[in-house]
């Protein structure tokens, strides 16, 4: 238990569905990170947050959306994804960005199908 | 853009020492070397960082060479929760936003 806890575990999707992945810490973190782990691939950072404000974007595609509504909470918000975006969705949060131990949750599978 | 090298997977068997090797032969000096590992369906998990003296800590010691091209991550007795991947990552301390984390060493302690 890291205290960064990911809903839903699993998800199935299809491609014109929108569906919502949400993160929770309760560490007093202010940074939050959204990563991808395709298979056989490294981790991919996505998004990054810091204080509720976007600090990067990695060339993501709009098909997926952050929100960051405080510093507790981020969201990926998605629509109309491609079966390649199946993946293992990761969030993690650190006390600042940069700081060298970033706690990971445990992700959310997701299957686009 | 990992800058880091390591076998992609290793053997220990269970009670002994599991030194996994990493080669950062283009660090800078201002670059410390972090290591992460990622049990199968979990997340990423930080072990231990350290810029150029061996450090330890309760879950594992780092041993970083003289010229700081390559380091060791010593796990001292690996038990199977030990299973896992394991990543080294150089990065400048406090600064940047994210870990390159690239294929790291797959471990698989042996009973």
């Amino acid at each position: 238990e890291t205290g960064v806890t990911q809903t839903p575990r699993h998800l199935v999707m299809g491609m014109t569905n929108k569906k919502s992945l949400k993160c929770e810490q309760h560490l007093g973190h202010n940074a939050m990170y959204w990563y991808k782990q395709s298979a056989k691939k490294p981790l991919e950072l996505m998004f990054v947050y810091s204080l509720e404000e976007r600090v990067e974007n990695n060339s993501v595609p709009s098909r997926f959306s952050p929100e960051c509504p405080n510093s507790s909470h981020l969201f990926l918000h998605l629509h109309t994804l491609q079966p390649e975006d199946s993946a293992l969705y990761l969030c993690a949060s650190s006390q600042q960005t940069g700081d060298p131990e970033a706690f990971f949750g445990q992700g959310t599978r997701l299957t686009v199908v | 853009d990992a800058k880091t090298t390591q076998p992609p997977s290793m053997d220990c068997a269970e009670g002994r020492a599991a030194n996994l090797p990493c080669n950062h032969s283009t660090i800078s000096g201002n670059e410390y070397v972090y290591w992460y590992r990622q049990i199968h369906s979990q997340g990423p998990q930080y072990i231990i960082h350290g810029l150029k003296n061996n450090e330890t800590n309760e879950m594992a010691s780092l041993i970083i060479t003289e010229d700081r091209k390559s380091s060791t991550l010593i796990l001292p007795h690996a038990t199977l929760r030990d299973t896992a991947v394991y990543y080294c990552i150089v990065r400048p301390f406090n600064t940047g936003n994210q870990f390159y984390f690239g294929t790291g060493t797959s471990l698989t302690v042996i009973p």
